[in-house]
């Protein structure tokens, strides 16, 4: 079967804009998350969700970054107003259940704001 | 101190040579450790997972955890050229959803 799909693959956008990441976790998996890795370093939480509800928001970095999973299967993390500091590779990840289950990533977005 | 701290690299051994990769974490009460390997540009794939204390074998990787001194690692037999990667590990806090927290990496490198 299909793994978790994440696009873009790579986003390039000018400082102040919005942008869009999308996450398409494994079918039927009920927990996901976001994971934010800067160059040379392991990923960090964002968020976590169980189906279509947000359980956990404390690793977003600012209000300006927003995540749903409105029907609890596909993601979209939102970014407003970019800042440089968002530059990063933004993974998405999925697990049957959570719980201290094994998660499958996706390959992730690259994220540059020039 | 980090919550996850991994040995400082690079690390470079030969091939055929046995590779060792630790990590020490703060949270005495951590349940679940995993290993995961990640290819430059690649995403992290999980290589290894350990729950309890001792040993745990598949193929040519065994995953060591000690909850005691709160250390866990992996060793790599008979390292291949396809093995240089970064190696992250990662543990669950006690929580009921188990969010990852991750060490920096270590960078593996086996030359021929």
């Amino acid at each position: 079967g299909a793994g978790v799909s994440q696009s873009p693959r790579y986003k390039v956008a000018k400082r102040g804009q919005d942008v869009a990441l999308r996450c398409d976790p494994i079918s039927g998996h009920v927990s996901l998350f976001w994971y934010q890795q800067a160059l040379g370093q392991g990923p960090e939480f964002l968020t976590y969700f169980q189906n279509e509800a947000q359980l956990d928001k404390s690793g977003l970095p600012s209000d300006r970054f927003f995540a749903e999973r409105p029907e609890g299967s596909v993601s979209t993390l939102k970014i407003q107003r970019t800042q440089q500091e968002d530059s990063a590779v933004y993974l998405c990840a999925s697990s049957p259940q959570g719980g201290g289950q094994p998660q499958h990533f996706g390959d992730g977005t690259r994220l540059s704001i020039l | 101190q980090k919550e996850v701290e991994q040995n400082s690299g690079p690390l470079s051994v030969p091939e055929g040579a046995i590779a060792s990769l630790n990590c020490t974490y703060s949270d005495r009460v951590s349940q679940s450790f995993f290993w995961y390997r990640q290819y430059s540009g690649k995403s992290p794939e999980l290589i290894m997972s350990i729950y309890s204390n001792g040993d745990k074998e598949d193929g040519r990787f065994t995953a060591q955890l000690n909850k005691a001194s709160q250390y866990v690692s992996l060793l790599i037999r008979d390292s291949q050229p396809s093995d240089s990667a970064t190696y992250l590990c990662a543990v669950t806090p006690p929580t009921s959803y188990g969010k990852l927290t991750f060490g920096q990496g270590t960078i593996l490198t086996v030359h021929p």
